[in-house]
C-alpha cells in the first residue's frame, strides 16, 4: 500500500503568518490527494481534494498544490481556529491511506 | 444539513465483538457510499471499508477482511460496523463518513466518532 509521509510533524507559526505543510507519497497518486483538518476532540473535516480543489465552504486562505508524489497545503494568514492537526489522504490506489499528520501550533 | 450521528462509546474485553451504528440525515441515504475509518490514539486515520447503502455491497480493507462486517438498514437510514475478535490494538475512535463525490473516495462529513476501548 502507498505510504504517506507528512512533514514536519509539528509546525510552530505565529497568528497572521503563513503555514506550509508537506505530504509525500511513496509512489505516484497523480492528483488524487485530499487534505483534512482535525481540531481537538473533533472529527476530521475535508479541506481540499483533487490536490487543489477546495471543498464547499472552505475559505480561500486554504490552498493545495502538487501532483505525483509531492504535495503542499498552504494556509495564509493563520487564524486562531486554524491551529489543529492536518492529514493528507491518497485515494488513487486501493486501499486509501492517510499520513500521520502535521500538528500546527501557535508560536 | 448532512449529518451523521454515531452510537456511544463502548468498552469491550479482548476476543469480544463490537457493533457501532451511524444514522444519516439531510441527504438521500441510498445515494452515497458510506465509509468507516478508525483512528488509534495519536495516530493518523485508517480506512476500513465502505458500504453501498443502496445495494448493500461492501469492500473491506484486507487487514480487516476476516473480522469486519458492514451492514445497513435503509428503513431507518442507519449503517453499522461490526468488528469481531477484538484485541487491544483495536482501541480507537471509529468514524463513519459519507463519500463526498461519486467519483472520488474523499470523505465529508464525518460522524462524531465512537470510542471503542478494549481492556481486560
Amino acid at each position: 500500500e502507498i505510504v504517506m509521509t507528512q512533514s514536519p510533524a509539528t509546525l510552530s507559526v505565529s497568528p497572521g503568518e503563513r503555514a506550509t505543510l508537506s505530504c509525500r507519497a511513496s509512489q505516484t497518486v497523480r492528483s488524487r490527494l485530499a487534505w483534512y483538518q482535525q481540531r481537538p476532540g473533533q472529527a476530521p473535516r475535508l479541506l481540499i481534494y483533487g490536490a487543489s480543489t477546495r471543498a464547499t465552504g472552505i475559505p480561500a486562505t486554504f490552498s493545495g498544490s502538487g501532483s505525483g508524489t509531492d504535495f503542499t497545503l498552504t494556509i495564509s494568514s493563520l487564524q486562531s481556529e486554524d491551529f489543529a492537526v492536518y492529514y493528507c489522504h491518497q485515494y488513487n490506489d486501493w486501499p486509501d491511506t492517510f499520513g500521520q499528520g502535521t500538528k500546527l501550533e501557535i508560536k | 444539513q448532512v449529518q451523521l450521528v454515531q452510537s456511544g462509546a463502548e468498552v469491550k474485553k479482548p476476543g469480544a465483538s463490537v457493533k457501532v451504528s451511524c444514522k444519516a440525515s439531510g441527504y438521500t441515504f441510498t445515494g452515497d457510499y458510506l465509509h468507516w475509518v478508525r483512528q488509534a490514539p495519536g495516530q493518523g486515520p485508517e480506512w476500513m471499508g465502505w458500504i453501498n447503502p443502496n445495494s448493500g455491497a461492501t469492500d473491506y480493507a484486507q487487514k480487516f477482511q476476516d473480522r469486519v462486517t458492514m451492514t445497513r438498514d435503509t428503513s431507518i437510514r442507519t449503517a453499522y460496523l461490526e468488528l469481531s475478535r477484538l484485541t487491544y490494538d483495536d482501541t480507537a475512535v471509529y468514524y463513519c463518513a459519507r463519500q463526498y463525490l461519486s467519483t472520488t473516495t474523499v470523505f465529508d462529513p464525518w460522524g462524531q466518532g465512537t470510542l471503542v476501548t478494549v481492556t481486560s
